[in-house]
C-alpha cells in the first residue's frame, strides 16, 4: 500500500463525454503531480502542484484539466478526449518537488473509443 | 532537453546476477533515481544516487558515474518476484523527474 489511492482504476469513455480522475495521498505530502503512461513509451509528466499551485504544464493539451483544491487531492478533468489518449495515467505525490522519491498510485487505465 | 536511454528487455534465471544499464544527456544532473513496476502496478522507488559510486540495499545496488553520464541497476540473487519493469529517472532543470523508457526484466526458473 503506497498511500496514494486512484479512483476509478478502469475507465472507459467516448470522445465526447466528460469525466473525472481523482487522486488523493495520505502520506501529509505538498507536492503531486500526473503522469502519463503508454505503452513502450516513458513515463511523461503532465501536471505538477506544490502546495496547491500549479508549477509545471508539460504542454498538455487543454482537454486535460487539472485541479488541486487542497494538498491531499488531485483531479484530472477529462474532455472531448481522441483515442490516441488511452493510456494509463498515474498521480504521484512527494514531500517537496525537489524530492527524488515519489510515491505512485495504482493508476487509471483509461480507454477513449 | 534531456533523455535517457535503457534496455527495452533483459532475461536472467533464478540466483543470478543481473546489471540493468542507463545512459542519460541532460541539461543539469541532480540525481539519478530507479524505480520499478510490475505489471498491473504502480512504480516504486527503489533507490538513488546522488554522487557517484555505489549503494547497496539489500539485494539491490545502484551506480552512478556523472562524468560518464551512466548509471546502473545491479540484482542479486535474482527471484521470479523481481519480473518487473525497471525505470531510471534524472532529476534535472526544475528538479522535475524525467524517466526513462523502461527495462522489462523476466525471471526464468
Amino acid at each position: 500500500e503506497t498511500g496514494v489511492t486512484q479512483t476509478p482504476r478502469h475507465l472507459v469513455m467516448g470522445m465526447t463525454n466528460k469525466k473525472s480522475l481523482k487522486c488523493e495521498q495520505h502520506l501529509g505530502h505538498n507536492a503531486m503531480y500526473w503522469y502519463k503512461q503508454s505503452a513502450k513509451k516513458p513515463l511523461e509528466l503532465m501536471f505538477v502542484y506544490s502546495l496547491e499551485e500549479r508549477v509545471e504544464n508539460n504542454s498538455v493539451p487543454s482537454r486535460f484539466s487539472p485541479e488541486c483544491p487542497n494538498s491531499s487531492h488531485l483531479f484530472l478533468h477529462l474532455h472531448t478526449l481522441q483515442p490516441e489518449d488511452s493510456a494509463l495515467y498515474l498521480c504521484a505525490s512527494s514531500q517537496g518537488t525537489v524530492s527524488y522519491e515519489q510515491y505512485f498510485g495504482p493508476g487509471t487505465r483509461l480507454t477513449v473509443t | 532537453g534531456q533523455s535517457l536511454e535503457q534496455p527495452s528487455e533483459v532475461t536472467a534465471v533464478e540466483g543470478a546476477i543481473v546489471q540493468i544499464n542507463c545512459t542519460y544527456q541532460t541539461s543539469g544532473f541532480y540525481g539519478l533515481s530507479w524505480y520499478q513496476q510490475h505489471d498491473g502496478g504502480a512504480p516504486t522507488f527503489l533507490s538513488y544516487n546522488g554522487l557517484d559510486g555505489l549503494e547497496e540495499t539489500g539485494r539491490f545496488s545502484s551506480f552512478l558515474s556523472r562524468s560518464d553520464s551512466y548509471g546502473y541497476l545491479l540484482l542479486q540473487e535474482l527471484q521470479m518476484k523481481d519480473s518487473a519493469s525497471y525505470f531510471c529517472a534524472v532529476r534535472g532543470v526544475g528538479n522535475m523527474l524525467t524517466f526513462g523508457g523502461g527495462t522489462r526484466l523476466m525471471v526464468k526458473p
